[in-house]
């Protein structure tokens, strides 16, 4: 999607090392989501911010919004092979009086044992 | 709590034919959303339910369409296969309206191959 643009396409890192994915919107967003996939398999929820200076964590992960930037981070600290797979960010913008998720082009992250 | 399900996994058909998807929302979930993720254009969006209604559309031809159940479980059906239709078709539930700062949950896809 041309509306969220996430950043980098692909990381290769070494295991334990921390890594960061941006996602940044072009237009007003209603709340950020990250999600994570398998290839091949459906998407699993990681976390949903909704206001600026949100900052959520879930165990080595933790993401953050910058509402101003209108830009979203995705930390992980201490990476392992587990963390391996795409990551994706979805915003929530208006479509009409809906709303409706548009998604970034995500982000394939591999971690070397 | 069962996660979103969805029938069949993996199909195969051939241009000209039809299909129809299935998906199963969280239990006391009523919005269901679908989508097609092909490795070209990424995930995109095509329609949203919730109760019943069609609240929301994606930039699909009229080929693809939809319909929710009163028990919330939602079918798509893609009329008329193009190659160009084969993708993973995911499905996805929400409490609440998607976009409205609700928790959308996937299910595993159906894998459709047009030949």
């Amino acid at each position: 999607s041309q509306e969220l643009e996430q950043s980098p396409q692909s990381l290769i890192v070494q295991e334990g090392k921390n890594l960061t994915i941006n996602c940044t919107s072009s237009k007003t967003l209603y709340g950020l989501y990250w999600y994570k996939q398998k290839y091949g398999e459906g998407l699993i929820f990681l976390m949903m911010l909704q206001k600026g200076g949100e900052e959520k964590s879930h165990e080595k992960i933790t993401a953050k919004l910058d509402e101003k930037k209108q830009q979203s981070s995705l930390h992980i600290t201490a990476s392992q092979p587990s963390h391996a797979g795409i990551y994706l960010c979805g915003a929530g913008f208006s479509s009409g009086s809906a709303r409706q998720l548009t998604f970034g082009s995500g982000t394939q992250l591999t971690v070397l044992p | 709590k069962a996660g979103v399900t969805q029938t069949p996994r993996y199909l195969i058909k051939t241009r000209g034919q039809q299909v129809t998807l299935s998906c199963s929302p969280i239990s006391g979930h009523r919005s269901v959303s679908w989508y097609q993720q092909t490795p070209g254009q990424g995930l995109q969006f095509l329609f949203e339910y919730f109760s019943e209604t069609q609240r929301n559309k994606g930039n699909f031809p009229g080929r693809f369409s939809g319909r929710q159940f009163s028990n919330s479980r939602s079918e798509m059906n893609v009329s008329t296969l193009e190659l160009g239709d084969s993708a993973l078709y995911l499905c996805a539930s929400s409490w609440g309206l998607a976009g409205f700062y609700n928790e959308q949950f996937f299910g595993p896809g159906t894998r459709l191959t047009v030949l």
